[in-house]
């Protein structure tokens, strides 16, 4: 069974660059049984997806983040990534990775913990 | 983009009532429809995927229907652990969405 964890910084000034790294544990990233994506949850409230990327490197962004979001894999080591540019404080929220399975409909059957980012001076 | 409204919001109830929650689609996403349970300060869990298939390891107190643009997520007889906040989840198309959340309080 899959595992996923982030990491990353837990403090991102304002205007700089927020990058988080997801490990995948339990299974290969390069079977194409998964989207890889990146969610958020702002303090209080409801879930927002940023993107996936697919094992080829095909990406899907959010297009409310598409100016600012990179998301990029590295099956060798099992890692994908996060880079989101010019942050301000409504970029302040949980992040999760989480697997997208292609045969659940691209339902989320496996979450990291969350890693919780503040944007701040 | 395809939005979801979930509704209500929020709900109260007891435990071993029956609660119904709704999602509707802005357009039709035949049945790529997700159910998520959230406890605070965890991430989400999978409950519901293609719209009324029990996701491994969920208890059968929790089902869903529908297709195209109305959806639901019914939970039978309330236990004290399912008193959370749902979400659902399209990925018909690109961006995937979420709907708004329900809590579902005492």
């Amino acid at each position: 069974q899959l595992q996923l964890h982030e990491s990353g910084p837990g403090l991102v000034r304002p205007s700089e660059t927020l990058s988080l790294t997801c490990t995948v544990s339990g299974g290969s990233m390069t079977t194409g049984d998964y989207y890889w994506g990146w969610i958020r949850q702002p303090p209080g409230k409801g879930l927002e997806w940023i993107g996936s990327v697919f094992y080829s490197g095909s990406t899907y962004y959010n297009p409310s983040l598409k100016s600012r979001v990179t998301i990029s894999l590295d099956t060798s080591q099992n890692h994908f990534f996060l880079r989101l540019t010019s942050v301000t404080a409504a970029d302040t929220a949980v992040y999760y990775c989480a697997s997208l399975g292609a045969a659940l409909r691209l339902a989320g059957d496996y979450w990291g913990q969350g890693i919780v980012v503040t944007v701040s001076s | 983009d395809i939005q979801l409204t979930q509704s209500p919001s929020s709900v109260s109830a007891s435990v071993g009532d029956s609660v119904t929650i709704t999602c509707r689609a802005s357009q039709g996403i035949s049945t790529w429809l997700a159910w998520y349970q959230q406890k605070a300060g965890k991430a989400p869990n999978l409950l519901i995927f293609a719209a009324s298939r029990l996701h491994s390891g969920v208890p059968s107190r929790f089902s869903g229907r529908g297709s195209g643009t109305d959806f639901t997520l019914t939970i039978s007889s309330l236990q004290p652990e399912d008193f959370a906040t749902y979400y659902c989840q399209q990925a018909n198309s690109f961006p995937v969405t979420f709907g708004g959340g329900t809590k579902v309080e005492i």
